[in-house]
């Protein structure tokens, strides 16, 4: 089945320590997206790739950085994870030209704890 | 800026009942799309219904079925006949149509809804 796999599902890193997830689709869905999901609060999106077109939220801390080497791969890297990047991360694709139709297809997340 | 309400935080209902998830919106657009997700324990978030706001009509998949009160800005969720299986955290979701170009889509907080056998 046509999917958005995210890898690991559970990553514990050090505070301070560089991490990267990681986020495949094999729907060939021209937009990407990285959501930053804390307990109790809404998803907050933190940038999209459009093809190669990157967009970034005003207010995603310069901590957070992304890469889409390809359609099918996009990485979401934290330069210095604090205690509260600790979140769920989700990523989601969707065909910009069918969006309205469907809406967004969500991977299962990765779960970051930072110690 | 476009903002999503879920007042109800967790709700619970017997199963085969009926229960009803309330979502508030606000935006000065007049175009849009509404959304509601399903996100099950350690699982994927999954559409359930889709309201386009042009739409008069409520959207309806099955046992979901939606209230959009475009005036009030309010698009609740009626699940009817509720299984074990709905349980799950429900996000409402924004979506504006900038004249054919997308908006993202703004969640709220989310409701945890629990089916009791």
């Amino acid at each position: 089945d046509a999917m958005v796999i995210q890898n690991p599902r559970y990553q514990v890193t050090q505070f301070g320590k560089p991490v990267t997830l990681s986020c495949s689709q094999t729907l060939n869905h021209n937009v990407m997206y990285w959501y930053q999901q804390k307990s109790s609060q809404a998803p907050k999106l933190l940038f999209h790739y459009y093809d190669k077109d990157f967009n970034n939220e005003a207010d995603t801390p310069d901590n957070f950085q992304s890469r889409r080497p390809n359609t099918s791969f996009c990485f979401l890297d934290i330069r210095s994870p604090g205690l509260g990047d600790a979140a769920m991360y989700l990523c989601a694709t969707s065909r910009r030209s069918r969006v309205w139709d469907y809406g967004y297809t969500f991977g299962s997340g990765t779960r970051l704890t930072v110690v | 800026a476009q903002t999503v309400t879920q007042s109800q935080p967790e709700m619970s209902v017997q199963e085969a009942e009926t229960v009803t998830l309330s979502c508030t919106y606000d935006t000065s657009e007049n175009n849009y799309y509404l959304f509601w997700y399903k996100q099950p324990p350690s699982r994927q978030m999954i559409l359930v219904i889709r309201q386009e706001a042009y739409k008069q009509q409520n959207a309806t998949e099955n046992r979901f079925s939606v209230n959009f009160q475009k005036a009030a800005k309010s698009f609740s969720l009626k699940i009817s006949d509720s299984q074990l299986g709905d349980t799950a955290m429900y996000f409402c979701a924004f979506m504006a149509n900038y004249g054919g170009s997308q908006g993202n889509l703004i969640f709220g907080k989310g409701t945890k809804l629990s089916v009791k056998p």
